[in-house]
């Protein structure tokens, strides 16, 4: 089964550009979809397709994918954007869902 | 705008079945997938599996043994029954709609509505 790798915690100045980056090797063959989660809340739907953003998600979100590596960027960090964050995908040898770990994302 | 509802017992015992519905509301279960996610306390997300409405299942392959998902569209519900459960299987579980599309002779999914789950504790 295919795995996802996620930094666990990453950290931003407030208005600076912060990347999240998911790292498997079923991203060389299908797209990631990325999922903002903050306490206490289910988690939300921030981009899909790997670039592609949801009606509602601000465009200071954006999305991308280089060979194994996904990447989701928060250009101009808001207080509001601290959360968990987790990449998504699909197992290389089924249809089943995987997920990466998650990303603690702190906005300083 | 589709709402996703979990219901069900928030305490099950151990060795019994845990037995969750999700009910769609404000819009169809056709030609949609539909999934159960789940989130033990303080770590991450793990897909549970879904289910087609149709019927057609897929499951997480380290659960395949013991979890069963259903759909009844007449009812615009989904189902989960997951047996012979232990503390491990204490989270938050979610239901989420699973929708799909083909690219690069490939097909693709995300989860684009979710509910705001049930937590469940598996505790005597």
């Amino acid at each position: 089964s295919s795995e996802l790798t996620q930094d666990p915690t990453v950290s931003v100045a407030l208005g600076q550009t912060v990347r999240i980056t998911c790292q498997g090797d079923t991203l060389r063959s299908y797209y990631t979809s990325w999922y903002q989660q903050k306490p206490g809340e289910a988690p939300v739907l921030v981009m899909y397709g790997t670039n592609n953003r949801p009606s509602g998600i601000p465009d200071r979100f954006s999305g991308s994918s280089s060979g194994s590596i996904a990447s989701l960027t928060i250009t101009g960090a808001q207080a509001e954007d601290e959360a968990d964050y987790y990449c998504n995908s699909r197992d290389s040898d089924n249809d089943h869902s995987v997920f990466g770990g998650g990303t603690k994302l702190t906005v300083l | 705008q589709v709402q996703l509802q979990e219901s069900g017992p928030g305490q099950v015992n151990p060795s019994e079945t845990l037995s969750l519905t999700c009910t769609v509301s404000g819009g169809s279960m056709i030609a949609y997938y539909w999934s159960w996610i789940r989130q033990p306390p303080g770590k991450g997300l793990e897909s549970i599996g879904y289910v087609y409405y149709t019927g057609t299942t897929n499951y997480n392959p380290s659960l395949q043994s013991r979890v069963a998902i259903s759909v009844d569209t007449s009812k615009n519900q989904v189902s989960l029954e997951l047996t012979s459960v232990t503390a491990a299987d204490t989270a938050v579980y979610y239901c989420a709609r699973r929708a799909y599309f083909y690219a690069s002779g490939r097909g693709h999914h995300y989860m684009d509505v979710w509910g705001k789950g049930n937590m469940v504790t598996v505790s005597s």
